[in-house]
């Protein structure tokens, strides 16, 4: 059984570009989640999709968008790319919950943007 | 909102040795805790979590983190560490509402 698998695992962008971020789900998992983990951080929370939706949102700007597919893998876009986007992005995928659910990480994409 | 602080940056200990990472949280609803593991150029797996019921959770490995309502704690312990345990560990605290919120890191490393 497959984990949660993410495309590509590095990237290098520019400022100002766009970048998608892809992630496939755990077999069985129908939701997934976006962090973004600077440096030296812990992960922060971008959003949540489920059944094709956002269904919640962290503290990030609009240029951080989403999509969910009907087969629920998932993208990450991110536009007009700034210096501080450059990160670690983990792709986590459950089943619904209230809390309890485990979240299941893939390895991640590192993004760096020059 | 709730936040997660991990007190210590870095714990550099000796193999065979006990350690304890230290973790912190603030809430105003009832939470969930979790331990999460990163090893070098890899995601995070879970450790353990601490839902409801007994305060001590226990994972497979040999940790375990005890749940302390009054103090606001989830502490990480092993009574005895070994080099592969050399990693980076993140306190993470959940509600109802699912926003996952993780503290800033403990660098664990093992000296043999």
């Amino acid at each position: 059984d497959a984990g949660v698998t993410q495309s590509p695992t590095h990237l290098i962008k520019t400022r100002g570009q766009q970048v998608t971020l892809r992630c496939s789900p755990k077999s069985g998992h129908d939701t997934v989640s976006w962090y973004q983990q600077a440096l030296g951080q812990g992960p922060q929370f971008i959003f949540q999709y489920y059944e094709e939706e956002e269904r919640q949102r962290g503290n990030f700007p609009d240029r951080f968008s989403g999509h969910q597919f009907p087969n629920y893998s998932s993208e990450l876009n991110v536009n007009a790319l700034l210096l501080g986007d450059s990160a670690l992005y983990l792709c986590a995928s459950s089943i619904p919950g209230q809390g309890t659910e485990t979240q299941y990480f893939g390895p991640g994409t590192r993004l760096l943007v020059l | 909102a709730q936040s997660v602080t991990q007190l210590d940056s870095q714990v550099p200990v000796f193999e065979e040795a006990p350690v304890e990472l230290r973790c912190n949280y603030s809430s105003s609803v009832s939470v969930y805790l979790f331990w999460y593991v990163q090893y070098p150029n890899q995601g995070l797996q879970l450790l353990l979590k601490y839902l409801s019921g007994s305060t001590l959770v226990e994972s497979i490995n040999g940790f375990e983190a005890e749940f302390n309502k009054s103090q606001t704690s989830f502490h990480l312990r092993k009574p005895s560490v070994h080099i592969s345990d050399t990693a980076e560990y993140f306190c993470a605290v959940r509600s109802n509402n699912n926003d996952m919120r993780f503290g800033a890191g403990t660098r664990l490393t093992v000296k043999p």
